[in-house]
């Protein structure tokens, strides 16, 4: 089944902080992990992403790791601010797909000032 | 400024009723999606479509049928509503690398 497991479902970080989210997956066909950031009353917009060729990837504050071993990818915020707060998914493309996505099921961030 | 419109921020509909939820982008995106989200459940793919007048059903497409007649237009139509169909829709359009995604509707059927 083409699955994307997230984790945790919520998390709060104080101001400062490392807000880490994983994701897992199953399918060694997915060859794209993009994640997506939702603030109230809109929709995703993505964030950064990630191909296996590399372990990791990194735009300003926002890291993701990558494990193709154990098929786990991670999202790490660094020094996590209250804007920061907001519903994070992780994705994937399932078989490979060069157009469609599946989604985890989501993390809502809440970081304290 | 790229713009992806859905018809409505908020609807409700009685079980039973014909819904139409419309999406219009102006990017000239071929890939057009409905989601639906819920909680705890993520978004989950309902259809999609890669040029007019093609569809293809995604993860959750029983209740659900779809239409594109033109490239920037793309409908959600819940044929007869039921109330585990309350729930937010969002449109998004893209490729692979970026999809781009409406504000959401918020259906609710009583």
């Amino acid at each position: 089944q083409q699955q994307v497991k997230q984790s945790p479902q919520s998390l709060i970080v104080q101001k400062g902080g490392i807000s880490i989210i994983n994701c897992a997956y199953e399918n060694t066909a997915f060859d794209y992990f993009p994640w997506y950031q939702q603030f109230p009353g809109k929709g995703p917009a993505l964030l950064i992403a990630i191909r296996p060729d590399v372990s990791e990837k990194k735009e300003g504050r926002f890291t993701i790791s990558f494990n193709k071993s154990a098929k786990q990818f991670s999202l790490h915020i660094m020094d996590s601010q209250p804007g920061d707060s907001a519903t994070y998914f992780c994705a994937a493309n399932p078989s490979g797909s060069a157009r469609q996505l599946t989604f985890g099921s989501g993390t809502q961030l809440t970081v304290l000032p | 400024d790229v713009k992806v419109t859905q018809s409505s921020r908020y609807l409700v509909k009685r079980t039973g009723e014909k819904v139409f939820l419309e999406c219009v982008q102006d990017m000239d995106h071929e890939n057009m999606f409905w989601y639906r989200q819920d909680p705890g459940l993520g978004l989950r793919l309902i259809y999609f479509s890669y040029d007019v007048k093609m569809k293809e059903k995604g993860d959750i497409p029983e209740g659900y049928s779809v239409s594109r007649e033109k490239k920037e237009r793309f409908s959600l139509i819940l044929e007869s509503a039921s109330t585990n169909q309350t729930s937010m829709y969002l449109c998004a359009n893209g490729p692979l690398d970026e999809q781009f995604f409406g504000p959401g509707t918020r259906l609710t059927v009583l």
